[in-house]
């Protein structure tokens, strides 16, 4: 099946710094990435949608110089938390979904970042 | 507008029991439909999946599902229920355009 990797699994880091987590699509081609936050047992907040090539298309009340999303090929897309603070403390899920109507979703494992 | 509602936010089954867990969808036309499972920590897995033709799709892991477009539902259900099927369960639908909308979730308690 549809494999997404997503890269670092679990980060901690100081308030002020810049996180990058990666989403790679193994076996396909992801024509769309998507973005979520989940907070403790909540549902999937969706934060943006990228397409291959062209920039990403953000929620409201996402702040895109906050969650900068670059998504390069049609295998790779990074979401950089720049200058983290505490609030920032999330789980952040990609995925990813190839080309076609109803095509479905393929997520990777989250990273769980804590800022301190 | 699309939605999705679960309206059980947690439900509580002994092992080997059965289960059905629900779900209703608003959309004009007939949607693209999905169930996923989150393990604590980890991201979602797809389960199963409708598109069109036969409402009753089978999925991993034992699962089922039953488009019913006079119900607009898409509940899910297992005969028998395994401890290890403890986890958040999400219903989506997608219209087959650029978005798919998640349900809040049903989490799953298995008791022994």
């Amino acid at each position: 099946g549809a494999v997404v990797s997503q890269h670092p699994s679990w980060v901690i880091c100081k308030s002020g710094t810049s996180v990058k987590i990666e989403c790679r699509s193994l076996d396909f081609q992801a024509t769309t990435m998507f973005w979520y936050r989940q907070f403790p047992k909540q549902s999937l907040m969706l934060m943006a949608t990228s397409n291959e090539g062209s920039k990403a298309t953000y929620e409201q009340g996402v702040e895109k110089d906050k969650f900068l999303i670059n998504h390069a090929s049609l295998t790779l897309s990074t979401l950089t938390v720049t200058s983290a603070h505490p609030e920032d403390s999330s789980f952040y899920i990609c995925s990813a979904r190839g080309q076609g109507a109803g095509q479905p979703q393929h997520f990777g494992d989250g990273t769980r970042l804590s800022i301190l | 507008a699309q939605s999705v509602t679960q309206p059980d936010i947690h439900i509580t089954v002994s092992e080997g029991a059965s289960l059905e867990l629900r779900c209703n969808y608003s959309y004009g036309a007939t949607p693209y439909l999905f169930w996923y499972v989150q393990s604590p920590g980890q991201g979602l897995q797809l389960l199963l999946k409708y598109f069109s033709g036969d409402t009753l799709v089978q999925g991993i892991k034992g699962f089922e599902a039953e488009f019913k477009r006079s119900q607009s539902s898409f509940n899910l259900r297992k005969p028998s229920v395994h401890w290890s099927d403890a986890a958040e369960y999400f219903c989506a639908v997608s219209t087959g355009g650029f978005k798919t909308i998640f349900g809040a979730g049903t989490r799953l308690f298995v008791k022994a």
